[in-house]
């Protein structure tokens, strides 16, 4: 594993399923993300972590969890899928929070909810 | 509320220099970020300002200018590669990062 990884790579899913995004990183970055990207839209906070074991709601969690049982993995849980959330899904991670610090990017999850 | 603004789209001829906008109103300020993203791939990292001023790195240039709210990322020697989106962000008081919707920059020979 190099950087960040992401699975599924796509997913269609019937809407009222349960689905988990997974994601990890091997650069032992505290800091985890995730994003969804919309068009004509910015890229939208989900829910964060800034170290393991803790982690915050981001612009827009709502229908989302999230776990950071460990440095490497951050899964995003959709508890039931409503069509809405047909997006791309991009995890990010950096060192930490403050100063200058880039975050980097998985190679996104594109979800089709119907 | 927060917000970032970018033109949609832009237009340039290969080997020439554009200059895409970016202006914010954010709660607090802790940096401006810019990524280029291609496109079905994901955000990469260009440039980091925190400063007033011009920060170059090669063919890009960022400037900021946190009086105005404002910044530009500067390309220069376009290159058909060079065609992608670039996204501007800025991280606030929380140290979240703010994200405008992205420039599509459209390369011409």
């Amino acid at each position: 594993i190099a950087g960040i990884t992401q699975a599924p790579t796509s997913q269609i899913l019937a809407a009222g399923r349960r689905m988990t995004l997974r994601c990890t990183q091997d650069m032992r970055h505290n800091a985890m993300y995730w994003y969804r990207q919309d068009l004509g839209l910015g890229l939208r906070l989900i829910h964060y972590s800034n170290t393991a074991g803790t982690t915050g709601k981001g612009e827009v969690p709502d229908g989302y969890s999230v776990s950071r049982a460990n440095t490497d993995d951050f899964p995003l849980t959709l508890a039931s899928a409503v069509p809405s959330q047909t997006s791309v899904y991009f995890c990010a991670s950096s060192p930490g929070l403050a100063g200058g610090e880039t975050q980097y990017f998985g190679p996104g999850t594109r979800l089709l909810v119907l | 509320g927060q917000n970032i603004d970018q033109p949609t789209e832009m237009t340039a001829t290969e080997g020439a220099i554009v200059q895409i906008n970016c202006t914010y109103q954010t709660s607090g300020f802790n940096g401006l970020f810019w990524y280029q993203q291609h496109a079905g791939e994901a955000p990469t990292f260009l440039s980091y300002n925190v400063l007033d001023g011009l920060e170059e790195k090669g063919r890009f240039s960022s400037f900021l200018s946190r009086s105005k709210g404002y910044s530009y990322l500067l390309l220069k020697e376009l290159q058909m590669k060079d065609s992608a989106s670039y996204l501007c962000a800025v991280r606030n008081s929380n140290y979240q990062l703010i994200w405008g919707a992205g420039t599509k920059l459209i390369i011409k020979p």
